[in-house]
Protein backbone atom coordinates (compact mmCIF):
# COMPACT_ATOMS: atom_id res chain seq x y z
CA UNK A 1 0.00 0.00 0.00
CA UNK A 2 1.15 3.51 -0.81
CA UNK A 3 1.35 5.47 2.87
CA UNK A 4 0.88 9.92 2.20
CA UNK A 5 1.98 11.61 4.68
CA UNK A 6 0.83 14.88 5.28
CA UNK A 7 2.79 17.80 7.33
CA UNK A 8 2.31 19.70 8.88
CA UNK A 9 -0.65 17.99 10.70
CA UNK A 10 -1.84 21.55 12.21
CA UNK A 11 -1.50 25.39 11.56
CA UNK A 12 -2.80 28.51 12.48
CA UNK A 13 -2.39 31.27 10.62
CA UNK A 14 -4.12 34.51 9.98
CA UNK A 15 -6.26 36.15 7.02
CA UNK A 16 -3.68 37.51 3.98
CA UNK A 17 -1.42 34.26 4.92
CA UNK A 18 -0.20 32.66 2.26
CA UNK A 19 0.08 28.90 3.89
CA UNK A 20 1.78 25.72 2.44
CA UNK A 21 1.00 22.19 3.26
CA UNK A 22 3.08 19.29 2.01
CA UNK A 23 2.09 15.69 1.02
CA UNK A 24 4.45 12.84 0.32
CA UNK A 25 3.90 9.36 -1.11
CA UNK A 26 6.10 6.71 -0.01
CA UNK A 27 6.61 5.70 -3.67
CA UNK A 28 6.22 7.61 -6.96
CA UNK A 29 2.53 8.10 -7.89
CA UNK A 30 3.46 10.08 -10.83
CA UNK A 31 0.95 13.24 -10.70
CA UNK A 32 -2.09 11.02 -9.32
CA UNK A 33 -2.39 13.17 -6.18
CA UNK A 34 -5.96 15.32 -5.33
CA UNK A 35 -6.13 17.46 -2.58
CA UNK A 36 -10.02 18.08 -0.69
CA UNK A 37 -11.01 20.94 1.72
CA UNK A 38 -13.16 19.02 4.63
CA UNK A 39 -15.27 21.93 6.98
CA UNK A 40 -16.57 20.16 10.21
CA UNK A 41 -19.47 18.25 9.94
CA UNK A 42 -19.56 18.55 6.22
CA UNK A 43 -18.09 16.53 3.19
CA UNK A 44 -15.15 16.81 1.54
CA UNK A 45 -15.14 18.84 -1.43
CA UNK A 46 -12.56 18.64 -4.14
CA UNK A 47 -9.93 21.12 -5.13
CA UNK A 48 -6.92 20.19 -6.96
CA UNK A 49 -7.24 17.11 -9.00
CA UNK A 50 -3.86 15.37 -10.90
CA UNK A 51 -1.84 17.22 -8.41
CA UNK A 52 -2.51 21.04 -10.26
CA UNK A 53 -5.49 20.82 -11.90
CA UNK A 54 -7.87 23.24 -10.37
CA UNK A 55 -11.49 21.86 -9.94
CA UNK A 56 -13.90 23.88 -11.41
CA UNK A 57 -15.24 26.71 -9.14
CA UNK A 58 -12.50 26.59 -6.82
CA UNK A 59 -10.85 30.01 -6.14
CA UNK A 60 -7.46 30.17 -7.67
CA UNK A 61 -5.88 31.11 -4.50
CA UNK A 62 -5.40 27.19 -4.16
CA UNK A 63 -2.41 26.06 -5.92
CA UNK A 64 -1.37 22.61 -6.35
CA UNK A 65 2.25 21.59 -7.83
CA UNK A 66 4.52 18.64 -7.40
CA UNK A 67 5.28 14.95 -9.37
CA UNK A 68 6.66 11.97 -7.85
CA UNK A 69 6.99 11.51 -4.36
CA UNK A 70 6.56 15.03 -3.19
CA UNK A 71 3.10 17.39 -3.55
CA UNK A 72 2.49 21.13 -1.98
CA UNK A 73 -0.75 22.89 -1.90
CA UNK A 74 -0.71 26.55 -1.44
CA UNK A 75 -3.20 28.88 -0.39
CA UNK A 76 -1.65 32.45 -1.42
CA UNK A 77 -4.03 34.51 0.73
CA UNK A 78 -6.20 32.93 3.58
CA UNK A 79 -9.52 33.67 3.68
CA UNK A 80 -11.92 33.43 6.73
CA UNK A 81 -13.62 30.37 4.39
CA UNK A 82 -10.47 28.72 4.09
CA UNK A 83 -10.25 27.70 7.28
CA UNK A 84 -10.81 24.13 7.66
CA UNK A 85 -8.98 20.17 6.92
CA UNK A 86 -7.31 19.31 4.11
CA UNK A 87 -6.49 16.21 2.83
CA UNK A 88 -4.21 14.59 -0.03
CA UNK A 89 -5.21 11.24 -1.94
CA UNK A 90 -3.50 9.31 -4.32
CA UNK A 91 -5.50 7.61 -7.02
CA UNK A 92 -1.68 5.84 -8.67
CA UNK A 93 -3.38 2.61 -7.16
CA UNK A 94 -5.70 1.19 -4.92
CA UNK A 95 -6.16 1.01 -1.97
CA UNK A 96 -6.35 4.99 -2.84
CA UNK A 97 -4.98 6.22 0.45
CA UNK A 98 -5.20 9.64 2.03
CA UNK A 99 -2.68 11.64 3.96
CA UNK A 100 -3.43 12.13 7.62
CA UNK A 101 -4.89 15.77 7.44
CA UNK A 102 -3.86 19.01 7.67
CA UNK A 103 -6.20 21.47 9.72
CA UNK A 104 -5.76 25.22 9.57
CA UNK A 105 -6.49 27.17 12.27
CA UNK A 106 -7.39 30.75 12.99
CA UNK A 107 -4.16 32.45 14.56
CA UNK B 1 -27.37 18.43 -10.21
CA UNK B 2 -25.34 15.46 -9.21
CA UNK B 3 -26.18 14.10 -5.57
CA UNK B 4 -25.79 11.98 -3.53
CA UNK B 5 -27.77 10.99 -0.47
CA UNK B 6 -26.79 8.08 2.03
CA UNK B 7 -28.72 5.84 4.70
CA UNK B 8 -28.93 3.11 6.75
CA UNK B 9 -26.97 4.45 9.13
CA UNK B 10 -27.38 3.41 13.08
CA UNK B 11 -26.73 1.73 15.79
CA UNK B 12 -25.62 -2.09 15.48
CA UNK B 13 -23.93 -4.61 18.11
CA UNK B 14 -20.62 -5.92 17.35
CA UNK B 15 -21.05 -9.00 14.89
CA UNK B 16 -23.99 -7.48 13.63
CA UNK B 17 -24.67 -6.26 9.88
CA UNK B 18 -25.98 -3.29 8.38
CA UNK B 19 -26.59 -2.03 4.82
CA UNK B 20 -25.94 1.45 3.41
CA UNK B 21 -27.44 2.83 0.40
CA UNK B 22 -26.17 5.78 -1.53
CA UNK B 23 -28.89 7.00 -3.82
CA UNK B 24 -27.72 8.84 -6.96
CA UNK B 25 -28.94 11.16 -8.94
CA UNK B 26 -28.26 13.98 -11.69
CA UNK B 27 -26.04 10.92 -13.17
CA UNK B 28 -26.23 7.25 -13.76
CA UNK B 29 -24.12 5.12 -11.07
CA UNK B 30 -23.72 2.73 -14.09
CA UNK B 31 -21.54 5.33 -15.75
CA UNK B 32 -19.32 6.47 -13.47
CA UNK B 33 -17.27 4.41 -10.36
CA UNK B 34 -18.85 5.09 -6.80
CA UNK B 35 -16.41 4.71 -3.51
CA UNK B 36 -17.12 4.75 0.27
CA UNK B 37 -14.93 6.12 2.26
CA UNK B 38 -15.13 6.50 6.16
CA UNK B 39 -14.06 8.89 8.93
CA UNK B 40 -13.83 8.14 12.52
CA UNK B 41 -14.81 10.15 14.70
CA UNK B 42 -12.27 12.88 15.07
CA UNK B 43 -10.20 11.36 13.04
CA UNK B 44 -9.42 11.44 8.91
CA UNK B 45 -10.62 9.41 5.55
CA UNK B 46 -10.33 6.20 5.01
CA UNK B 47 -10.94 4.93 1.48
CA UNK B 48 -12.57 1.53 2.05
CA UNK B 49 -14.41 0.64 -1.53
CA UNK B 50 -14.99 1.15 -5.17
CA UNK B 51 -17.57 -0.51 -7.47
CA UNK B 52 -16.64 0.52 -11.37
CA UNK B 53 -18.87 2.15 -13.69
CA UNK B 54 -19.78 -0.10 -16.68
CA UNK B 55 -18.56 -3.02 -15.10
CA UNK B 56 -18.98 -5.18 -11.72
CA UNK B 57 -14.69 -4.85 -10.59
CA UNK B 58 -15.00 -4.05 -6.91
CA UNK B 59 -11.85 -3.02 -4.87
CA UNK B 60 -11.66 -3.45 -0.81
CA UNK B 61 -9.39 -1.98 1.84
CA UNK B 62 -7.77 -4.81 3.94
CA UNK B 63 -9.39 -3.71 6.54
CA UNK B 64 -12.69 -4.33 5.68
CA UNK B 65 -12.60 -7.24 2.87
CA UNK B 66 -14.00 -10.29 3.37
CA UNK B 67 -16.46 -8.58 5.78
CA UNK B 68 -18.02 -5.85 3.23
CA UNK B 69 -19.13 -5.94 0.05
CA UNK B 70 -20.25 -3.28 -2.53
CA UNK B 71 -23.19 -3.96 -5.18
CA UNK B 72 -24.97 -1.43 -7.73
CA UNK B 73 -28.67 -1.62 -8.91
CA UNK B 74 -28.99 0.62 -12.20
CA UNK B 75 -32.64 0.87 -12.50
CA UNK B 76 -32.69 2.27 -8.65
CA UNK B 77 -29.50 4.36 -9.43
CA UNK B 78 -28.21 3.18 -6.09
CA UNK B 79 -24.86 1.80 -4.92
CA UNK B 80 -24.79 -0.50 -1.85
CA UNK B 81 -22.49 -1.32 1.06
CA UNK B 82 -23.50 -4.29 2.96
CA UNK B 83 -22.05 -4.51 6.11
CA UNK B 84 -21.25 -8.19 8.25
CA UNK B 85 -19.29 -8.70 11.32
CA UNK B 86 -19.23 -5.31 12.19
CA UNK B 87 -16.47 -4.16 15.06
CA UNK B 88 -16.24 -1.09 17.09
CA UNK B 89 -13.47 -0.14 14.88
CA UNK B 90 -15.48 0.48 12.22
CA UNK B 91 -17.81 3.36 13.53
CA UNK B 92 -17.44 6.07 11.43
CA UNK B 93 -19.39 8.45 9.50
CA UNK B 94 -19.22 6.56 5.81
CA UNK B 95 -19.83 8.60 2.69
CA UNK B 96 -20.47 7.59 -0.80
CA UNK B 97 -18.31 9.62 -3.61
CA UNK B 98 -18.82 9.69 -7.27
CA UNK B 99 -15.38 9.38 -9.05
CA UNK B 100 -14.50 11.64 -11.87
CA UNK B 101 -11.87 9.27 -14.04
CA UNK B 102 -10.84 11.45 -17.37
CA UNK B 103 -9.45 8.83 -20.00
CA UNK B 104 -7.11 11.10 -21.56
CA UNK B 105 -4.59 12.29 -18.72
CA UNK B 106 -5.74 9.34 -16.65
CA UNK B 107 -7.00 11.07 -13.52
CA UNK B 108 -9.24 9.72 -11.27
CA UNK B 109 -10.87 12.49 -7.98
CA UNK B 110 -14.03 12.42 -6.07
CA UNK B 111 -15.92 15.10 -7.79
CA UNK B 112 -19.13 14.43 -5.72
CA UNK B 113 -20.51 13.39 -2.22
CA UNK B 114 -23.07 12.78 -0.17
CA UNK B 115 -23.58 14.39 3.46
CA UNK B 116 -22.53 10.70 5.03
CA UNK B 117 -24.43 8.37 7.34
CA UNK B 118 -22.96 7.52 10.83
CA UNK B 119 -22.79 3.93 12.17
CA UNK B 120 -22.25 3.17 15.48
CA UNK B 121 -21.00 -0.22 16.68
CA UNK B 122 -21.90 -0.62 20.17
CA UNK B 123 -23.11 -3.22 23.04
Amino acid sequence: DIQMTQSPSSLSASVGDRVTITCRASQSINTYLNWYQQKPGKAPEVLIFSSSSLQSGVPSRFIGSGSGTDFTLIISSLQPEDFATYYCQQTYSTPLTFGGGTKVEIK
Amino acid sequence: EVLLVESGGGLVQPGGSLRLSCAASGFSVNDYSVNWVRQAPGKGLEWISYIRGGSDTTFYADSVKGRFTISRHTAKESVYLQMNSLRADDTAVYFCARANFITTTAAYYFDSWGQGTLVTVSS
